[in-house]
């Protein structure tokens, strides 16, 4: 199966700046490349999918980028409510997998 | 909207099962296949396997697969997740999740449960 390796393991930044979330798959999963955000006690939520469309419930300073193996998640400026873990999935080869998380919280 | 309403959180002795529900609605249940996804206590997100809610096709975890039972009820749009055997490293928050549309056999989710706490606990 498809390892999914994220980085950084933990994020610590100020709202207003920028996050770089990094996604690196084990072997090429084309753009079938999609991403969560998930808050505490809560389900995750589908951000991005197919590598860099993003849904309509999350704002443009959130931006997916990639495909084959490297793939990346831009918060271009954070705001409060964006303080979470994401995670990465691929779905372009079974089983599904995903990464083990990148948790963004606050300096 | 789509919303999926899960059965309430469970405490189960090794060695039992355990059976979770998930109601649909807000879109044509048979269109979408349901997928579950389980968290353990900390961790990260580990997939379980998924079901068509069109045809009853399933394909699930290779680890799970003998213990894990996928069904769905298409006169209510509920899905069914039973897992036998319970172990305590089954102890989990058990979502399920609708598929996106326009996927082949695996998929990205685009709407998710609220989860469902199962306990394995003697």
């Amino acid at each position: 199966e498809i390892v999914l390796t994220q980085s950084p393991g933990t994020l610590s930044l100020s709202p207003g700046e920028r996050a770089t979330l990094s996604c690196r798959a084990s072997q090429s999963v084309t753009s079938y490349l999609a991403w969560y955000q998930q808050k505490p006690g809560q389900a995750p939520r589908l951000l991005i999918y197919g590598a860099s469309s993003r849904t309509t419930g999350f704002p443009d300073r959130f931006s997916g980028s990639g495909s084959g193996t490297d793939f990346t998640l831009t918060i271009s400026r954070l705001e409060p409510e964006d303080f979470a873990v994401y995670y990465c999935q691929q779905y372009g080869s079974s089983p599904p997998t995903f990464g083990q998380g990148t948790k963004v919280e606050i300096k | 909207q789509v919303q999926l309403v899960q059965s309430g959180a469970e405490v189960k002795e090794p060695g039992a099962s355990v059976k979770v529900s998930c109601k649909a609605s807000g879109y044509t249940f048979t269109s979408f296949g349901i997928s579950w996804v389980r968290q353990a206590p900390g961790q990260g997100l580990e997939w379980v396997g998924w079901i068509s809610a069109y045809n009853g096709n399933t394909n699930s975890a290779q680890k799970l697969q003998g213990r894990v039972t996928m069904t769905t009820d298409t006169s209510t749009s509920t899905a069914y997740m039973e897992l036998t055997s319970l172990r305590s490293d089954d102890t989990a928050v058990y979502f399920c999740a609708k598929r996106g549309p326009y996927c082949g056999k695996d998929c990205y989710l685009e709407a998710w449960g609220q989860g469902t706490l199962v306990t394995v606990s003697s």
